[in-house]
């Protein structure tokens, strides 16, 4: 099955500077990757998501990034807002398919 | 509009009891899920429905019994639990996928915070 390894676990940025967030996949199959939020108390919110047809999408300050051929995958945040404080979760699946493997985690930290 | 709701927020129950978690969406998807988060991990799949029916059961106890009314609703019984279940559950929808049409993008509800006692 799909396995989904994310980096790093904590990830602390000062306001305004930029954050990445890295995953990897081992299914080649694979071709829908979406990322989540979850802010405490909360269920994960969808912020981006990206198909295997497209090597980036950008939505203004956050933007995915696809390399089939390594089969990773990057979260890039621009000018980081203390609201982007929260665990963000990469998911890889096949579309059909109906199960997402999620990876591991980040709990990014925006230092004021 | 792309909310799922779910109720109770907070449930607190001892093992011996019977209760149920209950989701709601209106978004038209046909696919529904329960998922079991805990403190720090992800969220961890246990059942999908798929236009009403069960399409995956993730081996999960049968302790957890999950029910599907209608195209809008979904219930999660449980009795009998144990403290290690106490977790964040988490339902989700999504437009049914297959064949390759439509998204499999899925919404999360807030969740329901269960504790057993």
């Amino acid at each position: 099955g799909e396995n989904v390894e994310q980096h790093p676990s904590t990830l602390s940025v000062q306001e305004g500077d930029s954050a990445v967030i890295k995953c990897t996949y081992s299914d080649s199959a694979s071709n829908y990757f979406p990322w989540y939020k979850q802010e405490l108390g909360k269920g994960p919110q969808l912020i981006i998501d990206i198909r295997s047809n497209v090597g980036e999408k950008k939505d203004q300050r956050i933007a995915v990034t696809l390399n089939k051929t390594a089969k990773h995958f990057s979260l890039h945040i621009t000018e980081t807002q203390p609201e982007d404080s929260a665990v963000y979760f990469c998911a890889a699946s096949l579309l059909g398919n109906e199960k997402l493997t999620f990876g591991t985690g980040t709990r990014l930290t925006i230092i004021p | 509009d792309t909310e799922v709701t779910q109720t109770p927020k907070h449930l607190v129950m001892g093992m011996t009891n019977k209760k149920s978690l209950k989701c709601e969406q209106h978004m038209g998807h046909r696919a529904m899920y329960w998922y079991k988060q805990k403190a720090k991990k992800p969220p961890e799949l246990m059942f999908v429905y798929s236009y009403e029916k069960l399409s995956i059961n993730e081996s999960v106890p049968s302790r957890f019994s999950p029910e599907c009314p209608n195209s809008s609703l979904l219930n999660l019984h449980l009795h009998a639990l144990q403290p290690e279940d106490s977790a964040l559950y988490l339902c989700a929808s999504s437009q049914e996928a297959r064949l390759g049409v439509g998204t499999d993008t899925q919404y999360f509800g807030p969740g329901t915070r269960l504790t057993v006692l």
